[in-house]
């Protein structure tokens, strides 16, 4: 079973860049079982998919954010991260990270969402 | 994108009772679709994905149907751990989006 942990500043300043890193245990960021990515909640509003990666293979990003947005992951420490440049307020949100799992049958696969890090508050504010 | 739409967006319950929710999809999704649970000041849980199956340790009281664009959460025989927000999402292709959220009070 993965464990994640979520790192990272919870404050950054407006036009900076927001960075997190997501701690895999339990399984190895190699896997090519899985897409690493995240997805944040701003207070009180809905779940935006922010973009998912996997090992050596293919990135994807949500195309409101794709211009400022890099996934990327490190097998050395087996953990994956999050850099958003140039926020503003509106990037005040919980972030999480949370891998897509593949479960494949009969030639279709299901990439979905399997577990949840416990999430960090990232505050957008000078 | 696929715009995805729930319905109701807040629904009253007793213990014991059993509830539907709906999600609607802006176009067809065959059965790439997920439930999530989340409960206040946590983070979302997995409950169903391709649209019926259960997520592993997610007890049987859940359950989900649906194919195309509608798609239904049946919770049966609520109990006070029940209370809480569903959302549904889609996986058919990128960008992935959820729903606005379904929250379930007593």
């Amino acid at each position: 079973q993965l464990q994640l942990q979520e790192s990272g500043p919870g404050l950054v300043k407006p036009s900076e860049t927001l960075s997190l890193t997501c701690i895999v245990s339990g399984g190895s960021v190699s896997s090519k079982n899985y897409y690493w990515g995240w997805i944040r909640q701003s207070p009180g509003k809905g779940l935006e998919w922010i973009g998912s990666t996997a090992y050596g293979g293919s990135v994807y990003y949500n195309p409101s954010l794709k211009s400022r947005v890099t996934i990327s992951v490190d097998t050395s420490k087996n953990q994956f991260s999050l850099r958003l440049s140039s926020v503003t307020a509106a990037d005040t949100a919980v972030y999480y990270c949370v891998p897509r799992r593949g479960e494949c049958s009969g030639g279709t696969c299901h990439w979905y969402f399997e577990i949840w890090g416990r999430g960090t508050l990232v505050t957008v504010s000078s | 994108d696929i715009q995805m739409t729930q319905s109701p967006s807040s629904l009253s319950a007793s213990v014991g009772d059993r509830v539907t929710i709906t999600c609607r999809a802006s176009q067809d999704i065959r059965n790439y679709l997920a439930w999530f649970q989340q409960k206040p000041g946590k983070a979302p849980k997995t409950l169903i994905y391709a649209a019926s199956t259960l997520q592993s340790g997610v007890p049987s009281k859940f359950s989900g149907s649906g194919s195309g664009t509608d798609f239904t959460l049946t919770i049966s025989s609520l109990q006070p751990e029940d209370f809480a927000t569903y959302y549904c999402q889609h996986y058919r292709d990128y960008p992935i989006t959820f729903g606005q959220g379904t929250r379930l009070e007593i």
